[in-house]
């Protein structure tokens, strides 16, 4: 069955980084672009990023441009997300969730997800 | 950016109600619409894309509609298991891939 397993919550004080980790099982690794989706306390979804975890290309939402890396290791099925000069705002839920691939259609839609990763920011 | 604006932002239902949550685009996405359910404390979980077609292993109870600029979604009779936040995401952007501010489904 398909898998996303997240690394455990961190806390980092401002100015500092972080990065998350997403572990897939159960499916070919390359066939799925991952995507990172945040949540901040109380709040709503928004959108950060994608990988294509078979050649590394990536893209994100432009409120993220020189903060954000994403990468992935296909010998661990593992896609990594890192997040610098962190602020007291980039306190949220952290998921990475997988697009789903259909022969009938090219949507995107996110049909699995990881549990989430906790980033609490602070000094 | 396309701009994703849900109504109501919370509702109040009981069990075996009809309920539906409406969801409008800033700018036309086509059928680029999905809906996922959010409980608290855990992931989003995706009910339907493109607007209309249901996910997998998802209750025939939840329905989608909608296209250009205007979309619903449906639950035709409200289970408990249903009261949760309700969350429309455009994918017409690419990859400013947008969602809406969520609705909360409440028990009444």
């Amino acid at each position: 069955q398909v898998q996303l397993v997240q690394s455990g919550a961190e806390v980092k004080k401002p100015g500092a980084s972080m990065k998350v980790s997403c572990k897939a099982s159960g499916y070919t690794f390359t066939a799925h672009y991952m995507h990172w989706v945040r949540q901040a306390p109380g709040q709503g979804l928004e959108w950060m990023g994608l990988i294509n975890p078979g050649s590394g290309s990536t893209d994100n939402a432009q409120k993220f441009q020189g903060r954000i890396s994403m990468t992935s290791d296909t010998s661990t099925s593992t896609v990594y997300l890192a997040l610098s000069s962190l602020r007291s705002e980039d306190t949220a839920v952290y998921y990475c969730a997988r697009e789903i691939v259909l022969l009938s259609s090219p949507i995107v839609a996110f049909d699995f997800w990881g549990q989430g990763t906790i980033l609490t920011v602070s000094s | 950016d396309i701009q994703m604006t849900q109504s109501p932002s919370s509702l109040s239902a009981s069990v075996g109600d009809r309920v539906t949550i409406t969801c409008r685009a800033s700018q036309t996405i086509s059928t680029s619409l999905n809906w996922y359910q959010q409980k608290p404390g855990k992931a989003p979980k995706l009910l339907i894309y493109a607007a209309s077609s249901l996910q997998s292993g998802v209750p025939v109870r939840f329905s989608g509609s909608g296209s250009g600029t205007h979309f619903a979604l449906t639950i035709s009779s409200l289970q408990p298991e249903d009261f949760a936040t309700y969350y429309c995401q455009q994918s017409y952007s690419t990859p400013m891939y947008s969602f809406g501010q969520g609705t909360k489904l409440e028990i009444k």
